[in-house]
């Protein structure tokens, strides 16, 4: 069945650092969304992807759609405290949404 | 945007009981979901919840383990039943709003702590 692997599981890094997470897919996908979830609460929609090498960003955040609709990434310039948290992408098949492992980001202030 | 209410928050539980969580959302929605969470691990999804319908379990969730009701097009209630420590995890309700778009809102999640 599809899978979607999300690497890494942990990233640590020094406030005012760049954080990249990558997310990889079993199959093609029809679109890939990320979520933030923060220490203690629940998943939260950042933005949906759809068509092949998009590229959106969210002040900070950049997310990547690669060009076989099979991979996507997250990368954050400049981390702060506020960055901190799970972060999930889930990748929309044939029919199921199936959520990557996340990654998992703290940070030195 | 939704707002969706859960009940409880969180609760322990002794082994061999059962537990029944809410899920109330502002607004009607047609498609509602239940997903599993184990400490520090992504997220499951256990079913989709139909109303005027039986819910649709995914591999690996039995409805006699995780029977689910979905009365109307804004509450739905997700039971654990015969609770085992294994069980222990959040379970969060989430609904789409919109079809189109597929983003999903998730309630703040019932943590569940099976002794």
């Amino acid at each position: 069945g599809q899978q979607v692997m999300q690497i890494p599981q942990y990233q640590h890094v020094q406030e005012g650092e760049d954080f990249t997470t990558y997310c990889n897919s079993s199959t093609t996908l029809s679109n890939i969304q990320w979520y933030k979830q923060r220490p203690g609460g629940h998943p939260v929609f950042l933005i949906q992807l759809v068509k092949s090498g998009e590229v959106k960003k969210q002040k900070r955040l950049t997310f990547q759609f690669g060009e076989a609709k099979k991979n996507s990434s997250l990368h954050i310039t400049a981390t702060q405290t506020t960055d901190v948290g799970t972060y999930f992408c889930a990748g929309k098949g044939a029919q199921k949404l199936v959520f990557g492992q996340g990654t998992r980001l703290t940070i030195n202030p | 945007s939704a707002v969706i209410s859960q009940k409880p928050s969180r609760d322990i539980c002794q082994r061999g009981t059962s537990l029944t969580i809410q899920c109330q959302v502002d607004s009607q929605v047609t498609m509602m979901f239940w997903y599993r969470q184990q400490p520090g691990q992504s997220l499951t999804l256990i079913a989709t919840a139909n109303q005027g319908s039986e819910a649709t379990y995914e591999s690996g969730f039995v409805i006699d383990k995780f029977p689910i009701s979905r009365p109307n097009l804004t509450f739905s209630t997700l039971t654990v039943s015969n609770m085992s420590p294994e069980d222990s995890s959040i379970y969060l309700c989430s609904v789409v709003i919109g079809a189109y778009t597929g983003e999903l809102f998730f309630g703040e999640g019932s943590r569940l702590t099976v002794l």
